[in-house]
């Protein structure tokens, strides 16, 4: 079936650099969202992208839809402590269902 | 406008037993799926519905079941209960059957089976 590479699997960084994170899949989706989930809390809605090449922005995270359809990297700048938690990418192919990569778990040092 | 709300929040069921879980959408929202979240599985894909329609369903044993109401409502029934049932189930609800606006989460219920 089809499945979502996501790396790193954790970060240790500190306050004020930037992350990147991103995404793989073995097949075309046509929509790539970025969550991000705090223990015990459902995962939130960060970015959602639904065209090939699509670059969006939401304070300081910017997501990418990759050209070729089967990627997408999210990038935080100046990160700060309260950017600690388990972000997650998913993917939906067409007409298919919305699956999950394993997350990046983000560690941030003050 | 209110989000997607999960309940109950916390359920501990014995080994055998069944559990219903429900789930909210949002005011407006046709579509709403449902997942298993495990630390060592990630989040897995069990079923998404569509005005009351089941459009996909993932790859877990038929113990694991849902349904949709008219209102939009769903519930997830989970039938002769193992200890590796044990996760956090979500629900998200999306406005389109595609998913076109995204898909909003709810908390979750955390089931622990003893």
């Amino acid at each position: 079936g089809q499945q979502l590479n996501q790396s790193p699997q954790s970060m240790f960084i500190q306050e004020g650099e930037d992350v990147s994170m991103n995404c793989t899949s073995s097949s075309i989706f046509n929509t790539w969202l970025w969550y991000k989930q705090d223990p015990g809390e459902g995962p939130v809605l960060l970015i959602a992208l639904y065209k090939a090449g699509e670059l969006t922005s939401n304070g300081r995270l910017t997501a990418q839809f990759g050209i070729t359809r089967k990627d997408s990297f999210l990038n935080i700048s100046a990160s700060i402590p309260s950017d600690v938690g388990i972000y997650f990418c998913a993917g939906r192919p067409p007409g298919g269902k919305l699956i999950f990569g394993q997350g990046t778990e983000l560690s941030v040092k003050p | 406008k209110a989000g997607v709300t999960q309940t109950p929040r916390y359920l501990i069921k014995t080994r055998g037993q069944q559990v219903t879980l429900s789930c909210s959408p949002i005011s407006g929202h046709r579509s709403v799926s449902w997942y298993q979240q495990t630390p060592g599985q990630g989040l897995q894909f069990l079923f998404e519905y569509f005005s009351e329609t089941q459009r996909n369903k993932g790859n877990f044993p038929g113990r694991f079941s849902g349904r949709q109401f008219s209102n939009s409502r769903s519930e997830m029934n989970v039938s002769t209960l193992e200890l590796g049932d044990s996760a956090l189930y979500l629900c998200a609800s999306s406005g389109g059957a595609g998913g076109e606006d995204g898909y909003t989460f709810g908390s979750g219920t955390r089931l622990t089976v003893v």
